[in-house]
């Protein structure tokens, strides 16, 4: 049973566009909503994350928003950029382990 | 980059053969954490510890088995390795981050092929 689904596994996206990636879990016990961005040959580094008591969270260009009621949360990239191309890690966590979502992959295109 | 290494970086074996790989912290973080990566599976627990001598499963532990006899050393072991452990490895950290919550960060990984 896979705790953490993400969609859309790919993603295209012209410069200046929005980028959208979703999230969706089962276990209720999560408590903190992490998203990571990993570049090729590199280990994933945290982006942004949030806490269930929070609806959204905005770092610079990055947005996450969180629906408690439908257990389902959602990585909004403004303005996209070449450099944001990478694969897009939701993940899912409770008392220190977490649980990833499958990844996508967004290409940002020039 | 939370001062965590591995190694090798990057190894070829046969199968059946041991494999033994190392993951360095600097940081004397207390949990420490072992991952597969592998395409259209994301990231997946092998084991994890959560302090010198103390280790637990994760979901995808068979054919694993790891060892942490000091803080900074967290060793991941393939007693007999098999083809279907190609993959690449990322050991991770976590510590206390600004939102009260433990934050992840991850090593630069260990690409294994067995042949």
């Amino acid at each position: 049973q896979q705790q953490v689904k993400q969609s859309p596994q790919s993603l295209i996206v012209q410069k200046g566009g929005i980028s959208i990636i979703n999230c969706a879990y089962e276990n209720t016990a999560f408590d903190y909503f992490p998203w990571y961005q990993q570049f090729p040959g590199k280990g994933p580094a945290l982006l942004i994350a949030i806490r269930p008591d929070v609806s959204e969270k905005k770092e610079g260009r990055f947005t996450i928003s969180f629906n408690k009621s439908a257990k389902q949360f959602s990585l909004h990239i403004m303005d996209s950029q070449p450099g944001d191309s990478a694969t897009y890690f939701c993940a899912a966590s409770s008392a220190g382990k977490s649980t990833f979502g499958d990844g996508t992959t967004l290409t940002v295109k020039p | 980059d939370a001062g965590i290494t591995q190694s090798p970086r990057h190894k070829v074996t046969e199968t059946g053969t041991p494999v033994t790989l190392r993951c360095h912290q600097t940081e004397n973080h207390r949990y420490m954490y072992w991952y597969r990566q592998d395409p259209g599976h994301g990231l997946r627990l092998i084991h994890y510890s959560y302090g010198v001598k103390d280790t637990d499963k994760g979901e995808v532990s068979d054919g694993y088995s790891v060892s942490r006899s000091k803080t900074e050393d967290f060793l991941l072991t393939l007693e007999s390795a098999t083809s279907s452990q190609t993959s690449v490895y990322f050991c991770a950290i976590s510590r206390l981050g600004l939102a009260g919550v433990d934050e992840q960060f991850f090593g630069p990984g260990t690409r294994l092929t067995v042949l």
